[in-house]
């Protein structure tokens, strides 16, 4: 399974977008790219996903360069709920390999008034 | 609504004795997934099961097990021989059909300690 790659932490200012970026250069043509959000002592959320193409929803839009090596999840107006561990999974499709997701460490998202 | 309970929230044992963790979710899902977190890290796959009748091995599956009686219902039995059995557990299920890359979706989890 293709890994992932993300900073450990970052901070954002309430109603600023917040940028969270992924490297994922090994990932392969079949492999999704998924974003989850964990808040302490919950469990994950999911937010968003894609293979190729850009993708938006209301939670969030997520932009995947054209080589496929890395991403970025965009959070347009970050509110102080938006804190949280935020997880960029590789996962294969299910047919191939059970649809499990690996998780990395995270970033924490640290939201500031 | 539907969704994924996982109960309890908190369970406390005592080393050596089997516990059960509870799943149910009413999302008629084929696939659910037990996985365990431990402090500041990410979470791990103990077991998972693709249809009913039918369970796999994750990848930490020692000490554990678990049956799939029923659609709705993925127990886990964390027995003595699991070395670390204390953490934070989580269920997750997903639609299964593999012509569908559908997100798995989460319960809140159970946190166990045992001393």
């Amino acid at each position: 399974d293709a890994k992932t790659t993300q900073p450990p932490s970052m901070d954002c200012a309430e109603g600023r977008a917040a940028n969270l970026p992924c490297n994922h250069s090994t990932i392969s043509g079949n492999e999704y790219v998924y974003w989850y959000r964990q808040i302490h002592s919950q469990g994950p959320q999911y937010i968003i996903h894609g293979l190729k193409n850009n993708e938006t929803n209301e939670m969030a839009s997520l932009i995947i360069t054209e080589d496929r090596k890395s991403s970025t999840l965009i959070l347009p107006h970050a509110t102080l709920r938006d804190t949280a561990v935020y997880y960029c999974i590789v996962r294969v499709p299910f047919h191939l390999d059970t649809g499990k997701l690996i998780f990395g460490q995270g970033t924490t998202l640290q939201v500031k008034p | 609504d539907g969704g994924i309970t996982q109960s309890p929230k908190y369970l406390f044992r005592k080393e050596g004795q089997n516990v059960t963790l509870s799943c149910e979710q009413n999302l008629n899902h084929d696939a659910m997934y037990w996985y365990r977190q431990d402090p500041g890290q990410g979470l791990r796959l103990i077991y998972y099961s693709q249809i009913v009748n039918d369970f796999q091995k994750g990848d930490i599956a020692e000490g554990y097990s678990v049956s799939r009686e029923k659609k709705e219902s993925f127990p886990l039995t964390v027995t003595s021989a699991q070395k670390n059995p204390t953490a934070f557990y989580l269920c997750a299920s997903s639609i299964g059909d593999p012509m569908e890359n559908s997100p798995l979706h989460f319960g809140n989890g159970t946190r166990l300690t045992v001393t």
